[in-house]
């Protein structure tokens, strides 16, 4: 999974399968954290997020796992399709200010 | 259509020569933010404003201004711009104190 300050890592999946996406995060005051996908040549676009006192929610397509006591956030996408390809960050918010993770990319294969 | 519209796209400068990106956004957005994105370090906040006339400094600060005159803009400002501000940078504003954020296309600066 992604961290501050290390390369990219990787993920590639067939078109079909659900994807899991992995963040360590650093701050366990953090009141929200968030997932964003970017494109290439894009901005971040938001996904989906959760609050601190939750440990799972639900969108469309995807899920955020969030485990505090490992501080560890997790991103899953079912039926991943190739528009799913891109960079994903997962972002931290304590206070007023966000902190990103460096980012994961996911590649698609038809 | 909501969007976040940064201006330039792309620039290419000089060290020591002062530049401005723009921002706007149409949403009557609250939350505005600057970030700057490097390869392998994955977005840093450089400055954000909670409401117009209110800016604080994020994780990067240090080389940038920034203002807040009018709810919908946010212009960076780089005064003495050096080889290490060399970076893509992104404004975003939110309705929800940052979260759920709109980001612009980017801007991609080079200093020389």
């Amino acid at each position: 999974g992604e961290s501050v300050g290390l390369h990219l890592p990787t993920l590639s999946v067939q078109e079909g399968d659900n994807s899991i996406i992995n963040c360590a995060y650093s701050n366990s005051a953090s009141d929200y954290f968030i997932w964003y996908k970017q494109e290439s040549g894009k901005g971040p676009q938001f996904i989906i997020d959760i609050r601190s006192n939750m440990d799972k929610r639900q969108g469309q397509r995807v899920t955020v796992l969030l485990n505090k006591t490992v501080k560890h956030l997790s991103l899953q996408i079912a039926a991943t399709q190739p528009g799913d390809s891109a960079v994903y960050f997962c972002a931290e918010r304590w206070g007023n200010q966000f902190y990103f993770g460096t980012g994961t990319s996911l590649t698609v294969i038809p | 259509e909501a969007q976040v519209t940064q201006n330039p796209r792309y620039l290419i400068t000089v060290t020591g020569k002062k530049l401005t990106v723009t921002c706007s956004q149409n949403m009557n957005h609250e939350y505005m933010s600057w970030y700057r994105q490097d390869p392998g370090l994955g977005l840093r906040q450089i400055y954000y404003s909670m409401n117009v006339e209110v800016t604080d400094k994020g994780d990067v600060p240090e080389g940038y201004k920034v203002s807040r005159k009018e709810k919908r803009n946010f212009p960076l400002i780089l005064e003495s711009p050096s080889p290490n501000q060399t970076s893509l940078y992104f404004c975003a504003s939110s309705s929800q104190g940052g979260l759920e954020a709109f980001f612009g296309q980017g801007t991609r600066l080079t200093v020389v």
